[in-house]
């Protein structure tokens, strides 16, 4: 089986803007979690979509949005970039109890 | 609630030597333990994982992890570390029933030295 993939690797972008982050899960994996990656914070929890709907959400702002497609291809979408959204972006897919994680996605806003 | 404390933020080792990364959580209920490796640039890779049973879990790499429930450990062992082996290591829980809601630990990064 493929595991789960995250698109793109890695982007640039500058104060004010929007990014969209992609993630595919392991096929047949309904359940797709968000994590931002720090070095001063560390790994956070940002939501877990399932079967489409919002099951859990961390402690973000909400510029930071995601939704889940009957696929179970999933997006995160931060709005309003600010210099603090610097982090690496993982996204995990669950089988049972088990989450399985992408490369990430590293963002940059300069 | 849970919560997971690595106490180690890093543990610096010899090559060939042995290495123990603690781990030691707070449940009100049962949850299951899983160790996460995470190399450089990227994402996290399954080690071992203990769900039911033998409390000695082995994992990839030569890893393995000892569940103990009175002292709320599930800490991580290695008889003999490579240089590969430098990385840093995540503790995670979550509940047995529910919506599987994963609690990491703050990370601990494994230094093996030549």
């Amino acid at each position: 089986k493929a595991g789960v993939t995250q698109t793109p690797r890695y982007l640039i972008k500058t104060r004010g803007q929007q990014v969209t982050l992609s993630c595919s899960p392991i096929s047949g994996h309904r359940s797709v979690s968000w994590y931002q990656q720090t070095p001063g914070q560390g790994l956070q929890f940002l939501f877990e979509y399932f079967s489409e709907t919002q099951r859990n959400k961390g402690n973000f702002p909400g510029r930071f949005s995601g939704r889940q497609f009957s696929n179970s291809r999933s997006e995160m979408n931060v709005s309003t970039l600010e210099l603090g959204d610097s982090a690496l972006y993982l996204c995990a897919s669950r089988g049972g109890e088990t989450q399985y994680f992408g490369p990430g996605t590293r963002l940059l806003v300069l | 609630a849970q919560s997971v404390t690595q106490l180690d933020s890093q543990v610096p080792v010899f090559e060939e030597a042995p290495v123990e990364l603690r781990c030691n959580y707070s449940s009100s209920v049962s949850v299951y333990l899983f160790w996460y490796v995470q190399y450089p640039n990227q994402g996290l890779q399954l080690l071992l994982k203990y769900l039911s049973g033998s409390t000695l879990v082995k994992g990839i790499n030569g890893f393995e992890a000892e569940f103990n429930k009175s002292q709320t450990s599930f800490h991580l062992r290695k008889p003999s570390v490579h240089i590969s082996d430098t990385a840093e290591y995540f503790c995670a829980v979550t509940p047995t029933s529910g919506t599987y809601k994963y609690i990491f630990g703050t990370g601990t990064r494994l230094k093996v030295l030549a």
